[in-house]
């Protein structure tokens, strides 16, 4: 099993600051890493695909860069609708595809 | 529009047997294009996959889990049927159905609540 790590636990920002999150994977898991945000009683929602690309009706302040086992997600600039927790899962075994534990940006 | 609900007990007992139910509108699971995936997370923690079904019928199923999880569908109902057998208060968690289109989840039901207690 492809095992992903997720840094940090929790990001502590101030709105309008850049928020910085990694994922990394046991293995290579090439390109296939998507992002999800999940806020409370909500089920989570794709940010990101492909490690890069963006997902229907995803504004441009969120950004995914990496590929083999290092990657990251980029919130250029934090809005109040973005603290959230975040998760990155990988899908190069799909369907046997798993999660990271998540990273929970909140307020600083 | 695309929808998915999950249904099934709130409350099942140690040892029990739980079976989640999934019903979908606006596509149907005979779409060679789609499948579902059945995706839980425990209150507080981290997601996991458990179990996704093709539209030709093909299953697969977590690696930790497979001996305890069954996945099902009936195309004429629109349901994708889950169980999992003897229930333990690990197994406490919100359980949810996704639809799934290019190895991705488009598509979530709202989740339903299962916790197991005696």
């Amino acid at each position: 099993e492809i095992v992903m790590t997720q840094s940090p636990a929790t990001l502590s920002v101030s709105p309008g600051e850049r928020a910085t999150l990694s994922c990394r994977a046991s293995q290579s898991v090439s390109s296939n890493l998507a992002w999800y945000q999940q806020k409370p009683g909500q089920a989570p929602r794709l940010l990101i695909y492909g490690a890069s690309t963006r997902a229907t009706g995803i504004p441009a302040r969120f950004s995914g860069s990496g590929s083999g086992t290092e990657f990251t997600l980029t919130i250029s600039s934090l809005q109040s609708e973005d603290f959230a927790v975040y998760y990155c899962q990988q899908y190069n075994n799909w369907p046997l595809v798993t999660f990271g534990g998540g990273t929970k940006v909140e307020i600083k | 529009q695309v929808t998915l609900k999950e249904s099934g007990p709130v409350l099942v007992k140690p040892t029990e047997t739980l079976t989640l139910t999934c019903t979908v509108s606006g596509f149907s699971l005979s779409n060679a294009k789609m499948g579902v995936s059945w995706i839980r997370q425990p209150p507080g923690k981290a997601l996991e996959w458990l179990a996704h079904i093709f539209s030709n019928d093909e299953k697969s199923y977590s690696t930790s889990l497979k001996s305890r999880l069954t996945i099902s569908k009936d195309t004429s109902k629109s349901q994708v049927v889950l169980t999992m057998t003897n229930m333990d208060p690990v197994d406490t968690a919100t359980y949810y159905c996704a639809r799934i289109r290019y190895q991705l989840p488009d598509y979530w039901g709202q989740g339903t609540l299962v916790t197991v207690s005696s």
